[in-house]
């Protein structure tokens, strides 16, 4: 089975800080994937990776960067944090598809306060 | 930017009885997901539907995708407790290393 860990289940910090997300997956998947969820708004795209090195925005990317330096692991940093950035964050991975649909597989999310 | 509405936002209904939850968007999508989220965990994925009018069913959930391929709906009959969850649709705009808009969501409770 695909393995997607989030380094934290929890997390608290306070506004200004420079805040780092960590997301490991264990399939060589080629696909990562931030995601925020919030009540209402369904899971909205932060950033997104085809491969190593390289990252794209998604629909919501201010005050949000990445990084991807191994295939294996897809970083989200909140370059300083504010009271609106707290949610659910969840982290996706996915194999490149050949022409057919691949399905993303979450971890289990960080849930980040800022306060 | 693509948008997917779920309706209903939130449904509560006793355990045996049928449901159907929507999903719907203005935009063609060339797949549709359908996933779902329970507490404390990730969205794990149901099923995922390619062509227009396809219909899928997984032991008791029945899936459509809108011949227009731009809305979809679940079907649940005699629902259970195990049922209860958040559902997500998700739609796809190609094939490949696309990225997938999420709709809004559906909470829903089985009573027992």
């Amino acid at each position: 089975d695909v393995k997607v860990t989030q380094s934290s289940r929890y997390l608290v910090k306070r506004t200004g800080e420079k805040v780092f997300l960590e997301c490991v997956q264990d399939m060589d998947h080629e696909n990562m994937f931030w995601y925020r969820q919030d009540p209402g708004l369904g899971l909205r795209l932060i950033y997104f990776s085809y491969d190593v090195k390289m990252k794209e925005k998604g629909d919501i990317p201010e005050g949000y960067s990445v990084s991807r330096e191994k295939k294996e692991r897809f970083s989200l940093i909140l370059e300083s944090a504010s009271t609106n950035q707290t949610s659910m964050y969840l982290c996706a991975s996915s194999a490149r598809g050949q022409g057919e649909f691949q399905p993303q597989h979450f971890g289990d999310g960080t849930r980040l306060s800022i306060l | 930017t693509q948008l997917l509405e779920q309706s209903p936002q939130f449904l509560s209904i006793q355990e045996g009885e049928n449901l159907t939850v929507y999903c719907n968007s203005s935009s063609v999508f060339s797949s549709l997901q359908w996933y779902r989220q329970e507490p404390g965990e990730g969205p794990v994925l149901l099923v995922t539907v390619v062509t227009g009018g396809e219909v899928k069913k997984l032991k008791r959930l029945t899936f459509q995708f809108g011949d227009a391929r731009k809305d979809s709906s679940l079907h649940i009959t005699a629902a259970q407790p195990g049922d209860t969850g958040l559902y997500l649709c998700a739609g796809a705009s190609g094939f490949g290393n696309e990225k997938l808009t999420f709709g809004t969501g559906t909470r829903l409770t089985i009573i027992p």
